[in-house]
């Protein structure tokens, strides 16, 4: 049973445009939610997070969105960069599994020039 | 700092061999976890280590996985006997209690392929 889940496993956009990758989630004893960044051959790399007390969170290019009531969260990337191509995963944890993370199955985004 | 970082970064071994996986933290960190890549599975959780000691193995998927940690600064995980169904990527991350919740810090992963 996939708690934290990707839907679309690949998105294709413009350089310049705006990236929108999603993330819905079943648990609702989750309570921290984070995005990782994943280049072949490297880890994932920690890229912006939101507590669930705040619906939004802002750093540069990235804004992570949460909408509690949906299970939902989305990131959104502007503009588009072609050095953003890589694969985006969501995570959450919370509740009696507080240290634990719960990863998605990633979205390929492909910026295109 | 250095980063996680994880040995060897390639490992190709014949069905049967033990395999060993081999991570040093971020120096500092308390948390320790290990994942396993697969296509099938995705980004999933092996066990986790706070302060050396195992607190969550329930992600180990058989008795032939194996992970200690003897120090704060170490950690293994071994596969004996290897089956080519554990073909996959293993990565080792480390986090700090007192730092931003649950963000976790990861390497660069081992790709392992069983024969």
């Amino acid at each position: 049973d996939q708690q934290v889940k990707q839907n679309s496993p690949s998105l294709s956009v413009q350089e310049g445009r705006i990236s929108i990758l999603n993330c819905d989630y079943t648990n609702s004893m989750f309570d921290y939610f984070l995005w990782y960044k994943k280049y072949p051959a490297e880890g994932p790399t920690f890229l912006i997070s939101i507590s669930s007390i705040k619906d939004k969170n802002e750093d540069g290019r990235f804004t992570v969105f949460l909408n509690k009531s949906a299970k939902h969260l989305s990131l959104h990337i502007v503009p588009s960069q072609p050095g953003d191509s890589a694969v985006y995963f969501c995570a959450a944890s919370g509740g009696s599994s507080a240290r634990q993370l719960t990863f998605g199955s990633g979205t390929q985004l492909t910026v295109l020039p | 700092d250095a980063g996680v970082i994880q040995s060897p970064r390639h490992e190709v071994t014949e069905m049967g061999q033990e395999v060993t996986l081999r991570c040093k933290p971020i120096s500092g960190h308390d948390y320790l976890f290990w994942y396993r890549q697969t296509m099938m599975r995705g980004l999933e959780l092996l066990i986790y280590f706070n302060n050396n000691v195992p607190i969550d193995d329930s992600g180990m998927p058989e008795d032939r996985f194996s992970a200690k940690m003897p120090n704060a600064s170490f950690s293994t995980l071994k596969i004996q006997p290897s089956e080519p169904r554990d073909s996959a990527v293993y990565f080792c991350a480390s986090s700090l209690t007192l730092g931003v919740p649950d963000t976790q810090y990861f390497g660069p992963g081992t790709r392992l392929t069983v024969l």
